[in-house]
């Protein structure tokens, strides 16, 4: 069965500080793996892809990486701003037809001042 | 380029009444995906369509649920006889037709159910 998991569900830390997100995942055939930010009440916006050959990939003052081998990724956030506060979802496609997607629970991060 | 568009942003229904809500993707997208989020929780993939077809329903329940896509407008979602645990956030997400921008999907605001 695919699946996504990410760690830790939340997550509070101090405006400027960096902070580190986990997923790991078990889908198969591995195709791409997206971060996106959920603001509350709003629709996840997307962050960064990966695709297999991937493994590094940045946007801004977030950084994504992709461990294809043991299926983890992580996302990275640098000097955290108070905007940063949202639900960051993990989400891994599967190929094969098409892109059937299976979504991480997120991890909802508040900066604090 | 307007984004995913989605209305109602807001719809409250009583009991047994029907729900429609209704997706304009972006501007040259063909594929629309309809996720369902409860409160407090993840996002659970409902339908894949693209124009006139259903390409993958798996997560929609059998009953009281379904969607289209039709050649002109909108994409509808319509629900039966709702009931309370139809209360929800539905978000309707489109791609464009192939290659590896497909890979993409771009979420449109989201409408929030309340049934009372």
């Amino acid at each position: 069965k695919n699946q996504v998991e990410q760690s830790p569900q939340s997550l509070i830390i101090l405006e400027g500080k960096n902070c580190t997100l986990q997923c790991n995942y078990t889908v198969s055939p591995f195709s791409n793996l997206r971060w996106y930010k959920q603001d509350t009440g709003r629709g996840p916006v997307s962050l960064t892809i990966m695709t297999f050959s991937e493994n590094t990939k940045s946007n801004g003052r977030y950084t994504a990486t992709l461990d294809a081998d043991t299926k983890q990724s992580s996302l990275h956030i640098t000097a955290s701003q108070l905007s940063d506060s949202a639900s960051y979802i993990c989400v891994v496609s599967a190929s094969g037809g098409y892109q059937k997607v299976t979504f991480g629970t997120g991890t909802k991060l508040q900066v604090i001042p | 380029n307007a984004g995913v568009m989605q209305n109602p942003r807001h719809l409250v229904r009583r009991r047994g009444q029907e729900a429609r809500l209704r997706c304009s993707p972006m501007k040259g997208h063909s594929h629309v995906y309809w996720y369902r989020q409860l409160p407090e929780e993840g996002l659970k993939f409902m339908v894949y369509l693209q124009k006139e077809n259903i390409i993958d329903e798996s997560g929609m329940p059998k009953e009281r649920f379904s969607a289209e896509f039709p050649k002109e407008g909108p994409s509808i979602l319509r629900i039966q006889q709702v009931v309370r645990g139809d209360s929800a956030a539905y978000f309707c997400a489109s791609s464009p037709p192939s290659g590896k921008s497909s890979y993409e999907q771009y979420f449109g605001p989201g409408t929030r159910l309340t049934v009372t």
